[in-house]
């Protein structure tokens, strides 16, 4: 199965509503990260986590590595956020070993 | 600062021709990834150098994938011979030994 699911697949949003996104690991993650892909291809990075949290904007980020998932909560968001988030966990030691989720595709609406 | 660049960001290629894809990391990064992502597939590991050396080299994509890392500020995906099934966005990434990676705007290649 998945080691890395991220729910929900799609989500469609109003403009300065809040939301959250969700991944759980079926792998020992050690590390999280959160990617925005936007329409262009590219793939930025939003967190880089290691158990805890972190908060930038309207963005922010729990890492909960004994209950084996990860959230990211969007606040207020805007059209800008459009895009598939992507988290990718890292196991084992082996910091290259990146497993990504299949992404949540996320559409703000005005 | 510059970003991950690729190039070319489009490429068209006939079944059985090589093609060569190409990557600047972020300055001062030590770390480089090449991943391709497809639809079905999501995103997959095709190779991974530390300091310039190769640490990993894609298992399943060894055949007709070759990566190289001549220098720290370049590295290059060659692919030969290319197939249809190798349509796909490839992706490179660099990373400062955090872990944090940065990627490239991709190169979007289809074989006809």
């Amino acid at each position: 199965g998945d080691k890395v699911k991220q729910s929900p697949s799609a989500l469609s949003l109003q403009e300065g509503t809040n939301s959250a996104l969700r991944c759980n690991f079926s792998i020992a993650a050690t590390t999280v990260q959160w990617f925005l892909q936007n329409p262009r291809g590219s793939l930025m990075n939003l967190f880089y986590l290691v158990p805890g949290t972190k908060e930038n904007g309207r963005l922010k980020s729990a890492f909960d590595s004994k209950e084996s998932y990860s959230t990211l909560h969007i606040r207020d968001a805007q059209l800008e956020d459009s895009g598939t988030y992507f988290c990718a966990a890292e196991a084992g030691g082996m910091g290259y070993k990146l497993t990504f989720g299949t992404g949540t595709s996320l559409l703000v609406d005005p | 600062d510059a970003g991950v660049t690729q190039t070319p960001r489009h490429e068209v290629a006939e079944k059985g021709q090589t093609i060569i894809l190409k990557c600047e990391p972020v300055s001062g990064h030590n770390d480089l990834f090449w991943y391709r992502q497809t639809k079905i597939q999501g995103l997959e590991l095709l190779s991974y150098f530390r300091s310039k050396s190769l640490m990993e080299d894609g298992g399943a994509f060894k055949d007709r994938f070759k990566a190289e890392m001549l220098n720290s500020s370049f590295s290059t995906l060659k692919i030969q011979p290319t197939e249809p099934k190798d349509s796909a966005v490839y992706l490179c990434a660099s990373s400062p030994n955090t872990g944090q990676l940065y990627f490239g705007e991709g190169s979007k290649l289809t074989v006809l």
